[in-house]
């Protein structure tokens, strides 16, 4: 059965740390790995993965798959207050067929 | 600016009731999902639609009915509605050449009692 599992589920830390969130996968068919935000309404878009070892950066977010281990990792330096949101791995496995973690809840504090 | 928009942010019914979620995109996209979304579950699909008219099953259709007359409108319907359907309900849609990235409207959480 296709799984995507995110680590932590939740995370509080100070404005300045700097975070890494975890996604480990297990699917038969592979396509790409998306990272989204969700504060309190809609998930947002952050980064698209389709190979392994090649940085996505925008800002303070960047993140990187690593197909061998199946897994990717989003880091957040600099945390701010504004940061504070549930973080979404998803994993396409072809066509509009998608696997959606669970959630890594970030709390940032002042 | 892009918008998906859906009908209600909440709403409560009863058990047995029959139930229209809509959801509404600007961006002339030819997909649209519906997803519901539980605590330690993450968003699960329901249906999704690739064209007018057109849907699909998704991972738990069970209890679920879609319609797609416009490309800009998705509905979901819950045609007897059960208390194990209380959930937050996501509505996306994506462009065909672009599908990986969907956006997402604002969520409708249903409760039933």
């Amino acid at each position: 059965e296709d799984k995507v599992v995110q680590s932590p589920l939740s995370l509080v830390v100070h404005e300045g740390d700097t975070v890494t969130l975890n996604c480990s996968y297990e699917v038969t068919n592979f396509r790409s790995l998306l990272w989204y935000k969700q504060e309190k309404k809609a998930p947002t878009f952050l980064f698209m993965l389709t190979s392994s070892g090649i940085e996505k950066k925008s800002g303070r977010l960047s993140s990187i798959l690593d197909k061998k281990e199946l897994f990717s990792i989003l880091n957040i330096t600099a945390t701010q207050t504004g940061d504070s949101a549930v973080y979404l791995c998803v994993i396409n496995t072809g066509g509009f067929k998608t696997i959606f973690g669970a959630g890594t809840r970030l709390f940032v504090k002042a | 600016d892009v918008k998906v928009t859906q009908s209600s942010r909440y709403l409560v019914k009863r058990t047995g009731e029959k139930v229209f979620l809509e959801c509404v995109q600007d961006m002339d996209h030819e997909n649209m999902f519906w997803y519901r979304q539980d605590p330690g579950l993450g968003l699960r699909l329901i249906y999704f639609s690739y064209d007018v008219k057109m849907k699909e099953k998704g991972d738990i259709p069970e209890g679920y009915s879609v319609s797609r007359e416009k490309k800009e409108r998705f509905s979901l319907i819950l045609e007897s509605a059960s208390t194990n359907q209380t959930s937050m309900y996501l509505c996306a849609s994506s462009s065909k050449f672009t599908y990986n990235e969907q956006f997402f409207g604002p969520g409708t959480r249903l409760t039933v009692l």
